[in-house]
């Protein structure tokens, strides 16, 4: 069974400065999906950025870039220029590509951050 | 287009209710699969349907049930509620064969007294 673990229950940032998450986890599988999403208080889930297990280039959606190291099974979100809006709860996920889990996310305990004014 | 629509928002209940819970996915999007999220247990998948089958499912017990329609709309079930059943309860719609991205509702967070 997959694992993902976020060791970071809590952070805050200043506005318009650049924080990182961390995120690693514990799989056995060659083949897989990680994501960020984000839950602001209105609960829904954003998907923030995606990356595919077999690409080495690290993925980048405007502010949001994470650093993937595969071999060490961590990937952690960046976030240049905080923005209040960024205010959330953040959340790492892994799915799998196989046995007909491809559908199926497991997701890490969240870290609420918080940017402050 | 419209994005997951999950209705209703909010349900109080008493233990040993029944209760559903109604899911419409994004236009086009046959995939459609159900989480629930405690402060103690975190976010972790019921079951996800595809063309009105289920495909996989979680860890929970048989009083959790689904169903798709052929519209893709779903419904989530839960029969004789315990107070630990209280969650929010997010369901999440896909258009890709493969997966990957989820789209995900507002929830129904679900009390039960």
């Amino acid at each position: 069974a997959q694992t993902v673990t976020q060791s970071q229950p809590e952070m805050s940032v200043q506005e318009a400065e650049t924080v990182t998450l961390s995120c690693t986890y514990d799989t056995s599988e060659s083949n897989y999906y990680l994501f960020w999403y984000k839950q602001p208080p209105s609960r829904q889930m954003i998907l923030v950025i995606r990356q595919e297990a077999y690409k080495q280039q690290n993925a980048t959606e405007n502010r949001f870039s994470v650093n993937f190291q595969k071999a060490a099974k961590s990937f952690s979100l960046k976030i240049s220029d905080s923005q209040l809006g960024d205010t959330a709860m953040y959340f790492c996920a892994f799915m799998k590509l196989s046995g007909g889990s491809n559908y199926k996310l497991t997701f890490g305990k969240g870290t609420l951050l918080t940017v402050n004014p | 287009k419209a994005g997951v629509t999950q209705t209703p928002r909010y349900l109080i209940k008493t233990r040993g209710q029944q209760v559903t819970l109604s899911c419409s996915p994004i236009s086009g999007h046959r995939s459609v699969s159900w989480y629930q999220q405690t402060p103690g247990q975190g976010l972790q998948f019921l079951f996800e349907y595809f063309s009105e089958t289920q495909r996989n499912k979680g860890n929970f017990p048989g009083r959790f049930s689904g169903r798709q329609f052929s519209n893709s709309r779903s419904e989530m079930n839960v029969s004789t509620l315990e107070l630990g059943d209280s969650a929010l309860y997010l369901c999440a719609s896909s258009s890709s064969s493969v997966g990957e991205k989820l789209f995900f509702g507002s929830g129904t967070q679900l009390s039960v007294l």
